[in-house]
């Protein structure tokens, strides 16, 4: 089945240390975003690309990094230049064209100790 | 002011009633998708609309791109109805996919 796969679930990691998210998908879709979401409050959008090897910094792309080397993967690296990383993390694909349905990953919550 | 704003923010209904969810947007888009999230945090896309109306069992969007206006009904709702649904644009120019804050539903027994 199609879809999209983030990893890890749950992660932890110790101040001033970086962080790897995966998001892979096998959908052939060409965009993928990233969207940060803390409690109880909207997604907030990271880092997209619409092409490999092409991505545009979001709302609040300061302290993330992103790469688009294939196709069906979109890696955000938290750094340690992000004040403030705990937060739940999603990533999304996009279908052919504008009227191109959504995919969601189950999300990676982050947590720094 | 954010491009998307969704009203209203909580929302608390008894079993049976009619729901309506509204989103209101800013800029041009080519196409707007409503949302559900569970409490879990996973999404699932329950619709996406360029124009006019969608139904699917007793869910139906409706967008008016002239007033850049959308809503999501929810007829006869029931308690497994209950999630925060969401709205997202997708600007004309580009892949940008920006969303709503959200609207909590919860629909009581």
């Amino acid at each position: 089945d199609g879809g999209i796969t983030q990893s890890p679930k749950y992660l932890f990691r110790k101040e001033g240390q970086n962080v790897t998210l995966s998001c892979e998908q096998n959908l052939n879709h060409d965009a993928m975003y990233w969207y940060r979401q803390d409690p109880g409050q909207g997604l907030r959008l990271i880092y997209y690309s619409q092409i490999v090897n092409d991505f545009q910094k979001g709302d609040i792309a300061e302290g993330y990094s992103v790469s688009r080397e294939k196709k069906e993967s979109f890696p955000l690296t938290v750094t340690s230049a992000q004040k403030n990383p705990t937060a739940f993390y999603l990533c999304a694909s996009r279908g052919q064209g504008d009227t191109g349905e959504l995919f969601f990953g189950e999300g990676s919550r982050l947590t720094v100790l | 002011k954010n491009e998307v704003e969704q009203s209203p923010q909580n929302l608390t209904a008894q079993e049976g009633e009619f729901i309506t969810i509204n989103c209101s947007y800013s800029v041009g888009i080519s196409a707007l998708h409503w949302l559900q999230q569970h409490p879990g945090g996973g999404i699932v896309s329950l619709f996406m609309l360029s124009s006019g109306k969608k139904k699917h069992g007793r869910l139906i969007a409706t967008i008016n791109i002239q007033e850049k206006h959308s809503s999501l009904h929810i007829t006869a709702s029931h308690p497994r109805d209950s999630a925060v649904y969401i709205c997202a644009v997708l600007r004309l120019s580009g892949s940008r996919l920006t969303f709503g804050e959200g609207t909590q539903l919860t629909v009581n027994p």
